[in-house]
């Protein structure tokens, strides 16, 4: 199947310091990818949806100052969490879209662990 | 918008089946996923099925859909200790992906 690929896996950063997530589509192109927060022991939740060329689509409640996302080429999209903060810790999941959504064709990436100290 | 429901935990012997159960509640949902994480990782989609099937099989998966009751099952035959993870559920709304909060489902030797 296809492969999305999340770097880093993990990192580690000083309270107020800015973090950039990289997500790609290793081989297909990818016009829209998504990102997901998910807290330890719970479930996904869709922070934004990453078009690319165009500007994010966020979820309500989700500050788009805080965590700026770019999907400048057809494989990449990168998440940037701006002035982080110990409540910014969690785990950074993207998925990639192959063809349509309805066909179940969605591929997600390892995940990114975010700690904040 | 979707609600998606799941029991947190099951624990079962090597070689039992296993029963995840799922409640939506966003009748229009044209298709319905299982995915599964390994600690650590990220999701890998098992199976999906669309909303006008009442089951699909997948080797040792199992997808039970029953629309009336919005109710969603996996069942994995024949259960291994590399099946140890979370299974989440997550059915397809207008827009997104809405995903339960996950079973974590754990293989007794």
């Amino acid at each position: 199947g296809a492969v999305v690929s999340q770097h880093p896996s993990w990192v580690i950063c000083k309270s107020g310091t800015s973090v950039k997530i990289e997500c790609r589509s290793l081989d297909f192109q990818a016009t829209t990818m998504f990102w997901y927060r998910q807290f330890p022991k719970q479930s996904l939740m869709l922070m934004a949806t990453s078009n690319e060329g165009s500007k994010a689509t966020y979820e309500q409640g989700v500050e788009k100052d805080k965590f700026l996302i770019n999907h400048a080429s057809l494989t990449l999209s990168t998440l940037t969490v701006t002035s982080a903060h110990p409540e910014d810790s969690s785990f950074y999941i993207c998925s990639a879209r192959v063809g349509s959504l309805g066909t179940g064709e969605l591929f997600f990436g390892e995940g990114s662990r975010l700690t904040v100290l | 918008g979707e609600d998606v429901e799941q029991s947190l935990f099951l624990s079962v012997r090597e070689g039992d089946s296993s029963v995840i159960n799922c409640t939506y509640t966003d009748s229009s949902s044209t298709y319905l996923y299982w995915y599964k994480q390994e600690p650590g990782a990220g999701l890998q989609l098992l199976t999906y099925i669309f909303s006008n099937m009442d089951m699909k099989q997948d080797q040792r998966l199992t997808v039970l859909l029953n629309k009336k009751d919005k109710h969603l099952s996996l069942r994995i035959a024949d259960t291994q200790t590399g099946d140890s993870a979370i299974y989440f559920c997550a059915g397809k709304g207008a827009r997104q992906l809405t995903f339960g909060s996950g079973t974590q489902l754990t293989v007794l030797p």
